[in-house]
């Protein structure tokens, strides 16, 4: 089957900082992948849409200037969150296609993060 | 996108009895997916459907798409301690993109 990783699982860092969160497809390569945020007991809500070799596609009141992605290679996209603040604390989750025939999106196991 | 609504929001019920998590739109969907998204864990992959009125089974998973493609249904049979967890249906938007819905958590008590 299809297997995407994150990295790191979890992320603890003082606020004003950045962290940088990766997601790689391990099997297939992915065109597209797409990041998503899921604060606690609520459901994924979509931030953007990472494209390679081009601009992220951002929702929105997202702030494509805090958020960071960069979609380098079919295998691998980054998420980075600039100049974190306590309330971007959440659980980042990545997801891909295996391609554009492809509805089923296969998800990371998510990245915590968690600013103090 | 508009937001898929998901009932109940929260469902307790004992090892044994049945469970239903219901999925209404507004709009017609073109298709709707479902994932189960374990305590801690990440969405996985269910279901597809795609057909008015479609009924497809997956062992004691029973899931439907209304025959006005704006509602779908996921229904447990005689539930089990491992199916605790989050229900999401999602829609796909014209963009390749997942809207989900608003999810239901299942607690089940041995």
């Amino acid at each position: 089957g299809a297997v995407v990783s994150q990295h790191p699982s979890w992320v603890i860092c003082k606020s004003g900082t950045s962290v940088k969160i990766e997601c790689r497809s391990l099997d297939f390569q992915a065109t597209t992948m797409f990041w998503y945020r899921q604060f606690p007991k609520q459901s994924l809500m979509l931030m953007a849409t990472s494209n390679e070799g081009s601009k992220a596609t951002y929702e929105q009141g997202v702030e494509k200037d805090k958020f960071l992605i960069n979609h380098a290679s079919l295998t691998l996209s980054t998420l980075t969150v600039t100049s974190a603040h306590p309330e971007d604390s959440s659980f980042y989750i990545c997801s891909a296609r295996l391609g554009t025939s492809y509805n089923e999106q296969f998800f990371g196991p998510g990245t915590r993060l968690t600013v103090l | 996108g508009q937001q898929v609504m998901q009932i109940p929001q929260y469902q307790h019920v004992q090892e044994g009895e049945d469970f239903t998590t219901y999925c209404n739109s507004s709009t017609t969907l073109s298709n709707i997916q479902w994932y189960k998204q374990r305590p801690g864990g990440h969405p996985v992959f269910l279901i597809q459907l795609v057909k008015s009125g479609e009924v497809k089974k997956q062992k004691r998973l029973t899931f439907q798409f209304g025959e006005a493609k704006k509602n779908s249904s996921l229904h447990i049979t005689a539930t089990q301690t491992t199916d605790v967890g989050t229900y999401f249906c999602a829609r796909n938007t014209g963009f390749q993109k997942l809207v989900f819905g608003t999810g239901t958590r299942l607690l089940v008590s041995p």
